[in-house]
């Protein structure tokens, strides 16, 4: 089976820096995602990592150890309008398999 | 239209209506799917249509009944729901490679539905 656990809940003050975890379990590797969700509106891509390592997209930044089953999304230079559902998703043997998403709030 | 599309984005239903969720994709993706979100839950997916073939069924109940015409048309025909079933409910696409393997998905943005 798969399973994905990320925290339920973060705070974070604007300006500062959050790192996001997820820790999966899944038959097969083929990829993690991570996606963005505004409360009332669409998820939306951010990010995929398929090899170890650190993959870098402006302010925010995805890790992966395959080997540790875990993923970390860094969001740098928080902004007001980061505050949102970040969803890990982990593709395996089938399509993607969604964690239950990390909320974050951004407070001034 | 760009994108992926759904309507209607709000719907209200009594438990003995049949209606139906249309989604459309303008992204020439091959693979569309059904996602279910209901509050504090993750994401769960229902189906999975690859060039116009189901190809993932996760044990949904038959009162759920999806419909693939073709690669940019989805629909899930609704009937004789329960209150349980109010969630939002998202259409996505992808490609889906030579290989196999799934891309990401691109998000409609989704409907509201709501069970009486």
């Amino acid at each position: 089976g798969q399973n994905i656990d990320q925290p339920t809940e973060m705070t974070a003050t604007e300006g500062a820096i959050v790192q996001i975890n997820c820790t999966y379990q899944t038959s097969g590797f083929n990829g993690l995602f991570w996606y963005q969700q505004h409360a009332g509106e669409a998820p939306t891509f951010l990010s995929y990592n398929v090899l170890d390592g650190l993959e870098e997209k402006g302010r925010f930044s995805s890790f992966l150890s395959r080997s540790k089953g875990y993923s970390y999304l860094l969001l740098k230079e928080l902004q007001m309008k980061d505050s949102a559902s970040y969803l890990c998703a982990v593709r395996g043997n089938t399509p993607l398999v969604f964690g239950k998403g990390t909320r974050l709030s951004v407070i001034a | 239209e760009t994108g992926v599309t759904q309507t209607p984005r709000h719907l209200v239903m009594g438990m003995t209506n049949k209606k139906s969720l249309k989604c459309e994709q303008h992204l020439g993706h091959n693979a569309m799917y059904w996602y279910k979100q209901s509050a504090k839950k993750p994401l769960e997916l229902m189906f999975v249509y690859s060039l116009e073939e189901r190809v993932e069924n996760n044990s949904v109940p038959s009162r759920f009944s999806p419909e693939c015409p073709n690669s940019s048309h989805l629909f899930l025909h609704l009937h004789t729901l329960q209150p349980e079933d109010s969630a939002l409910y998202l259409c996505a696409s992808s490609q889906v490679a030579t290989s196999g393997n799934y891309n990401e998905q691109f998000f409609g943005p989704g409907t509201r539905l709501t069970v009486l």
